[in-house]
């Protein structure tokens, strides 16, 4: 079973600082597979990139995301206030076929 | 859009049956997914299955034995039913529309109770 592990749990940092959030994956899966969303409290999830590069639609250029191998980076290029919320990234597995996410990364003001 | 309905409390060992609603588009596009997704309070999310509109699903294994999905395309609808709920099935459960293995259009959710 695919497993997704984000690292660091939480991420303490200012306005204006860059944040790198990163999730690796239990084994090889492709990156058309993976998937950011960032969630803030009382809200659904929101989608940020998908195939791990392609931003959503209307989401700003500050995210953008990456992979090498089975880790994937989430990059927040300069923090704004409202970035500050929990970030997860998911993946689909085929065998068998279903969806996973990571425990997330909490990014909070420091 | 989508939009979760159904009761808010359910008892101990019954079944939870949650539809969600499709508007602005039709649930018979060949192009989405349509899937269920829950977070117990102050958890992560976990996948529970996804439905296509010709009635193909897919489960999550740690489902699979007490887990339905169903569509109903005359209400533009899909629902989730999930049996021998316990205190662990307590949480917030969304509907979404899948594309190409994410999901771009969420319900607000709906937060589901297990207590007697």
């Amino acid at each position: 079973e695919l497993v997704l592990t984000q690292y660091p749990g939480t991420l303490s940092l200012s306005p204006g600082e860059r944040a790198t959030l990163s999730c690796r994956a239990s084994q090889s899966v492709a990156s058309t597979y993976l998937a950011w969303y960032q969630q803030k409290p009382g809200q659904a999830p929101r989608l940020l990139i998908y195939g791990a590069s392609n931003r959503a639609t209307g989401i700003p250029d500050r995210f953008s995301g990456s992979a090498s191998g089975t880790d994937f980076t989430l990059t927040i290029s300069r923090l704004e206030p409202e970035d500050f919320a929990v970030y997860y990234c998911q993946q689909y597995g085929t065998s068998p076929p279903m969806y996973t996410f990571g425990q997330g990364t909490r990014l909070e003001i420091k | 859009l989508v939009q979760e309905s159904g009761p808010g409390l359910v008892r101990p060992s019954g079944t939870l049956s949650l539809t969600c609603t499709v508007s602005g588009g039709s649930i018979s596009n060949n192009k989405y997914w349509w899937t269920w997704v829950r977070q117990s309070p102050g958890k992560g999310l976990e996948w529970i299955g996804e439905i296509y509109h010709r009635g193909f699903t897919n489960y999550n294994p740690s489902f699979k034995s007490r887990v339905t999905i169903s569509v109903d395309k005359s209400k533009n609808q899909f629902s989730l039913k999930l049996s021998s709920m316990t205190a662990a099935d307590t949480a917030v459960y969304y509907c979404a529309r899948g594309d190409s293995y994410n999901w771009n259009y969420w319900g607000q959710g709906t937060l589901v109770t297990v207590s007697s």
